[in-house]
């Protein structure tokens, strides 16, 4: 089936650092998701993006739905240790079609 | 509100026995999914239903059967189990067509077929 490309696939970086990771899709979106999925619980939902251009913030966690469409990004700042997880994207078509088309995710280890 | 709840939370079959996921919420919420996740393959959907009586195939519906007889129910069968079916399960349920990006995820269902 259709899927996202994310990237980095993993990520292992410093307590403090920030952390950048993005989203593309061959078709245009209308609706962009990121997710946090702790070890042994289901995703959580972080941030949704709904317009183009549009940047969001919660926290620590800033998104952005891509000019294109074609995109987002998730920054991460100053990350700590409970940053530790796997982050998802998620992206709607749109019009009738209201599946989730999901990324494969990105895994991050924090050091502290 | 419990929210999201699946249950079992682990299960170990044997190639062709059966076995009924359980899933329910407790937010009067319209929609509900069923996913499967797999090392590598990220989420994929399984099965979704709109509301009471009314369900569709998702990605990777073959193997599975859904029903929807009320709003806060939702179980997944697996009729007869094999071992490509060894995933972890989970149940997601959002509002409705107002909000329809806030999916709620239950704990997950991690199966084994032996």
């Amino acid at each position: 089936g259709q899927q996202l490309n994310q990237s980095p696939q993993s990520m292992f970086i410093q307590e403090g650092e920030d952390v950048s990771m993005n989203c593309t899709s061959s078709s245009i979106f209308n609706t962009w998701l990121w997710y946090k999925q702790d070890p042994g619980e289901g995703p959580v939902l972080l941030i949704a993006l709904y317009k183009a251009g549009e940047l969001t913030s919660n926290g620590r966690l800033t998104a952005q739905f891509g000019i294109t469409r074609k995109d987002s990004f998730l920054n991460i700042s100053a990350s700590i240790p409970s940053d530790v997880g796997i982050y998802f994207c998620a992206g709607r078509i749109g019009g009738n079609n209201r599946k989730l088309i999901w990324g494969l995710g990105t895994s991050l280890a924090v050091n502290p | 509100n419990a929210g999201v709840t699946q249950t079992p939370k682990f299960q170990v079959l044997k190639t062709g026995q059966s076995m009924t996921l359980q899933c329910a919420q407790d937010m009067n919420h319209e929609y509900m999914s069923w996913y499967r996740q797999d090392p590598g393959m990220g989420l994929r959907l399984i099965h979704y239903s709109v509301g009471a009586g009314i369900t569709d195939q998702g990605e990777v519906p073959n193997g599975y059967n859904v029903s929807r007889s009320t709003t806060e129910d939702f179980p997944l069968r697996l009729l007869s189990a094999a071992p490509s079916q060894t995933s972890v399960y989970f149940c997601a349920s959002s509002p409705g067509p107002l909000e329809p990006d806030t999916q709620y995820f239950g704990p997950g269902t991690r199966l084994t077929v032996l």
